[in-house]
């Protein structure tokens, strides 16, 4: 079965400060790993994905994640924090056919 | 293209009333999908269709029914509303060719008082 964790529900930044946001999975099959974005009362927008290839992923926003299989990870970070970017992030896995698994979020707070 | 649209965007419903979400997209992907999200649960899958005629169940599937009839609209019913169902409903939806990235719509916010 396939399991997601996003470590810390909310998370603080200050403005141009480096965003780390934590995802762990669980995939019995090489999976599909994603990074959403969700702004207030707005749906998902895809920042980025992992398929095969290259493990680290660059997305929109000057947002990356890396693949790392070693430690079941798939962080999402952002050199530079901006006020834009306050928003909730959902991490998902995939086997690859059309079912995801969602982290439970994490809320990001950018300070001014 | 407008993507994934969803109506109503709000709706309030009495215990035992029923209503229908409507999802459409004009991107002419296969698979579309209901998810119900929850605060501190993520987004959980209701009900998905691989094409049109056909439909499955997803995760949380009970006190829910929904319909396929055109490729582009997905309807999600609830026959007998309860306060559980109070929630934000999002459709989204994918093709064939690449079916692992799905693109959502704007959401439906509703309340079962």
């Amino acid at each position: 079965a396939q399991s997601v964790t996003q470590l810390g529900s909310h998370v603080s930044v200050s403005e141009g400060a480096l965003v780390l946001l934590r995802c762990n999975y669980s995939s019995s099959v090489p999976p599909y790993l994603f990074w959403y974005v969700q702004y207030p009362n707005q749906g998902l927008q895809l920042l980025l994905k992992y398929t095969t290839g290259a493990t680290l992923v660059k997305g929109i926003n000057g947002f990356e994640a890396e693949f790392k299989k070693s430690e079941t990870s798939f962080h999402l970070t952002n050199p530079s924090a901006h006020m834009s970017d306050a928003a909730e992030y959902f991490c998902a896995v995939s086997s690859g056919t059309y079912k995801y698994i969602f982290g439970t979020g994490t809320r990001l707070k950018v300070l001014a | 293209n407008a993507g994934v649209t969803q109506t109503p965007k709000f709706r309030v419903l009495k215990t035992g009333q029923s209503m229908t979400l409507l999802c459409a997209q004009d991107m002419n992907h296969e698979y579309m999908y209901w998810y119900r999200q929850d605060p501190g649960m993520g987004l959980r899958l209701i009900h998905y269709s691989v094409g049109e005629g056909t439909t499955a169940k997803g995760e949380v599937p009970d006190g829910y029914n929904v319909s396929r009839l055109k490729k582009q609209n997905f309807l999600l019913g609830l026959e007998s509303a309860a306060p559980s169902q109070t929630s934000v409903y999002f459709c989204a939806s994918s093709y064939y060719g690449q079916r692992e990235t799905q693109y959502f719509g704007p959401g439906t916010r509703l309340l079962v008082l």
